[in-house]
């Protein structure tokens, strides 16, 4: 089924410990990105990447690093995660990174850091 | 700097219409979505606006006027399973999207 997969679903994480969360898609889409979402605020960008290979820095990258050695995959990682990187993440792929492409959404990531 | 201003909750009747709206302020404009999406779930593509005027889809229709940077989801015969958030969101210049915050829309019986 196509579509854009996260792992894992949720995860609860001390303070201070390394995390990479997954996304994989397999719509063949050419641009990635990483949203945070919390209570009350916006989607928030975190990184994103136009195309494989390449990365950006969006609204909120600080604390956060990404890769994207193919298509098909976009890890996120908190190098030493710190309690206000508590949050749902969500991973979304568009078919490029042009103006009017939807984005679609993975189930997301529920992350506590304690 | 960027702004975009949704009613945090509305409330609804089965089978009325409601008209959710979303002001906003941002460093160049490309487009304007609208996306829902349900309690715990991942949200879903629901129109892009790019144009002035009025997108009609079914029992969901958007207008945009980018003169007064303005927006509305218009949704008609509300049904049960219209209950989840509505979220506003415009393409900047640089293609991003910047998200307001949320309307959470409760429909009653």
């Amino acid at each position: 089924i196509a579509g854009i997969t996260q792992a894992p679903t949720s995860q609860i994480l001390a303070a201070g410990r390394r995390m990479t969360l997954r996304c994989t898609q397999d719509m063949r889409h050419n641009a990635m990105y990483w949203y945070r979402q919390d209570l009350g605020l916006g989607l928030r960008l975190i990184h994103y990447s136009n195309t494989a290979g390449t990365t950006g820095k969006g609204e909120v990258p600080d604390g956060y690093s990404v890769s994207r050695a193919n298509t098909d995959d976009f890890p996120l990682t908190l190098a030493s995660a710190v309690p206000s990187q508590t949050s749902v993440y969500f991973c979304a792929s568009s078919k490029t990174s042009g103006s009017g492409n939807e984005q679609f959404f993975g189930p997301g990531t529920r992350l506590t850091v304690l | 700097g960027q702004n975009i201003d949704q009613p945090t909750e509305m409330t609804a009747t089965e089978g009325a219409i409601v008209q959710i709206n979303c002001t906003y302020q941002t460093s160049g404009f490309n487009g304007l979505f609208w996306y829902q999406q349900h309690a715990g779930e991942a949200p879903t593509f629901l129109s892009y606006n790019v144009l002035d005027g009025l997108e009609e889809k079914g029992r969901f229709s958007s207008f945009l006027s980018r003169s007064k940077g303005y927006s509305y989801l218009l949704l008609k015969e509300l049904q049960m399973k219209d209950s989840a958030s509505y979220l506003c969101a415009v393409e900047n210049s640089n293609y991003q999207l910047i998200w307001g915050a949320g309307t959470k829309l409760i429909i009653k019986p």
